[in-house]
């Protein structure tokens, strides 16, 4: 089984700020990592994941993430935000066996973009 | 491709009645999740099916809550009776099973009063 936790759950910053939002894991088997975002009354979409390779992945709108094994770690990052950055961002594990098995999500953490 | 699609997209019944929540996933895909999200539990995996089978329904909170694909474009998510506990918003996914990549609907709102 495993288990995410996201330490905060509300990240307040200021437009054109750098923002990380912090991500554990826990697991007994090897993983693959995901982060969500979730806008408004809508449902969530996949931001980026990392399966293997590269530890550092990135997304198309500026965001990257660092998979870090010996910290079980998973934080999100971006250089500099935007105000339609706001929304609620969940980070997902799953195992990395065979077979298509659910994701355990994170409780979420709220990046609200500040002019 | 239309997406994952989920309907109703709000439903507010009585306590007791039977809700019945529907989800049909991208074409191909062949492994659908249901997940369950509240303000105080957060993400909850419910059951997932690969290829129409149940593979894990331990999530399921109670009797009260079943689900069924009967067949690969379609599934449901039912609850009888329904309790105001059980207002959340319930999405749905799909993916290849196997697959890395999860899509998901854009939820059920349910209000039970």
């Amino acid at each position: 089984a495993q288990s995410v936790t996201q330490l905060d759950s509300q990240v307040p910053v200021f437009e054109e700020a750098p923002v990380e939002l912090r991500c554990n894991y826990s697991s007994s088997v090897s993983v693959y990592l995901f982060w969500y975002v979730q806008y408004p009354n809508q449902g969530l979409q996949l931001l980026l994941k990392y399966l293997s390779g590269s530890t550092l992945v990135e997304s198309i709108n500026g965001f990257e993430a660092e998979f870090n094994k010996s910290q079980t770690s998973f934080h999100l990052r971006k250089p500099s935000v935007h105000i339609s950055d706001t929304a609620e961002y969940f980070c997902a594990v799953r195992g990395s066996g065979g077979g298509a098995d659910g994701l355990t999500f994170g409780k979420g953490t709220h990046l609200i973009i500040q002019p | 491709d239309a997406g994952v699609i989920q309907s109703p997209r709000h439903e507010v019944t009585e306590m007791g009645q039977e809700v019945t929540l529907r989800c049909k996933p991208i074409s191909g895909h062949n492994s659908l999740f249901w997940y369950r999200q509240t303000m105080m539990r957060g993400l909850e995996l419910l059951i997932y099916f690969n290829n129409n089978v149940p593979i894990d329904d331990s999530g399921m909170p109670e009797d009260r809550f079943s689900a069924k694909m009967p067949n690969a474009s379609f599934s449901t998510l039912k609850i009888q009776p329904s309790e105001p506990r059980d207002s959340a918003v319930y999405f749905c996914a799909s993916s290849f099973r196997g697959g890395y990549g999860y899509t998901f609907g854009s939820g059920t709102r349910l209000t039970v009063v």
